[in-house]
C-alpha cells in the first residue's frame, strides 16, 4: 500500500519556467517531508524538506509547500534549469513514532528544456 | 565531511548465492538505513540500524538481513538470492534516530543472474 504517492512519472518544462512537482500522502502522521533529486548510478541528493508545523519552505531556487488538510506537498522549483533534470522523490516520516525510516514516492522524472 | 560510502559499487551474483553489501556513514552520523530500489517498486525500507542495534525493519524476508559495527558501520546481507533481488541497494545516515534528514551513499548496484 503505497502511502506517499506521485502521480506524474514525468514532467517537462522550459528552462526558465516554473516547475511544480506534486505529492500526495494518505497518513496523517507524517510530521515530517523531504524531497530528494536522483541522478542516474547515483544515490538520491537532499534538497528541502518541511516540518508538519509549517507551510511553506523556501531555500533558494526551491520552494516546499505542504497543504495538511489536503494531504499534499509541492515542490516549486523557480527557475527551472537544464541541471535540473533529474527524478525527484517526495518521502514522509513519523518522526513521533521513533522509527527512522522513510517513506517514498515513486517519483517524478524532470526534464528541464533549453 | 566525506559522505556516505558504500562497496562495491557494481556486483554480479548468481541465483542461490549470498551477498554482503557494506555502508560507511557520515562520521558522526549514528543511524543507518537501508533500502531497495527497483523500477516496479520505487525505493522500499529494509532496515535501519541505531548504536549496534535494529530499530526498524521493512516487509521484506528473512533472507534480508544486516548489522551495524561499534563504529557505525553498517553491512547488509542477502541470502539464497533470487532474481527479484536485482536491485540498486542504497544507504542512508543520519546523526540521530528521531527522523532527521538521511543522507544516502552512491549505493550497490546488484545484478542476480
Amino acid at each position: 500500500d503505497q502511502q506517499v504517492k506521485q502521480n506524474s512519472p514525468s514532467l517537462s518544462v522550459q528552462e526558465g519556467r516554473i516547475s511544480i512537482l506534486n505529492c500526495d500522502y494518505t497518513n496523517s502522521m507524517f510530521d515530517y517531508f523531504l524531497w530528494y533529486k536522483k541522478y542516474p548510478a547515483e544515490g538520491p541528493t537532499f534538497l528541502i524538506s518541511i516540518s508538519s508545523i509549517k507551510d511553506k519552505n523556501e531555500d533558494g531556487r526551491f520552494t516546499v509547500f505542504l497543504n495538511k488538510s489536503a494531504k499534499h506537498l509541492s515542490l516549486h522549483i523557480v527557475p527551472s534549469q537544464p541541471g535540473d533534470s533529474a527524478v525527484y522523490f517526495c518521502a514522509a516520516s513519523l518522526t513521533k513514532t521513533g522509527a527512522n525510516n522513510l517513506f517514498f514516492g515513486t517519483g517524478t522524472r524532470l526534464t528541464v528544456i533549453p | 565531511k566525506a559522505g556516505v560510502t558504500q562497496t562495491p559499487r557494481y556486483l554480479i551474483k548468481t541465483r542461490g548465492q549470498q551477498v554482503t553489501l557494506s555502508c560507511s556513514p557520515i562520521s558522526g552520523h549514528r543511524s543507518v538505513s537501508w533500502y531497495q530500489q527497483t523500477p516496479g517498486q520505487g525505493l522500499q525500507f529494509l532496515f535501519e540500524y541505531f548504536s549496534e542495534t535494529q530499530r526498524n525493519k521493512g516487509n521484506f524476508p528473512g533472507r534480508f538481513s544486516g548489522r551495524q559495527f561499534s563504529n557505525s558501520r553498517s553491512e547488509m546481507n542477502v541470502s539464497t538470492l533470487e532474481l527479484g533481488d536485482s536491485a540498486l541497494y542504497l544507504c542512508a545516515s543520519s546523526f540521530g534516530d528521531r527522523g532527521e534528514t538521511q543522507y544516502f551513499g552512491p549505493g550497490t548496484r546488484l545484478l542476480v543472474l
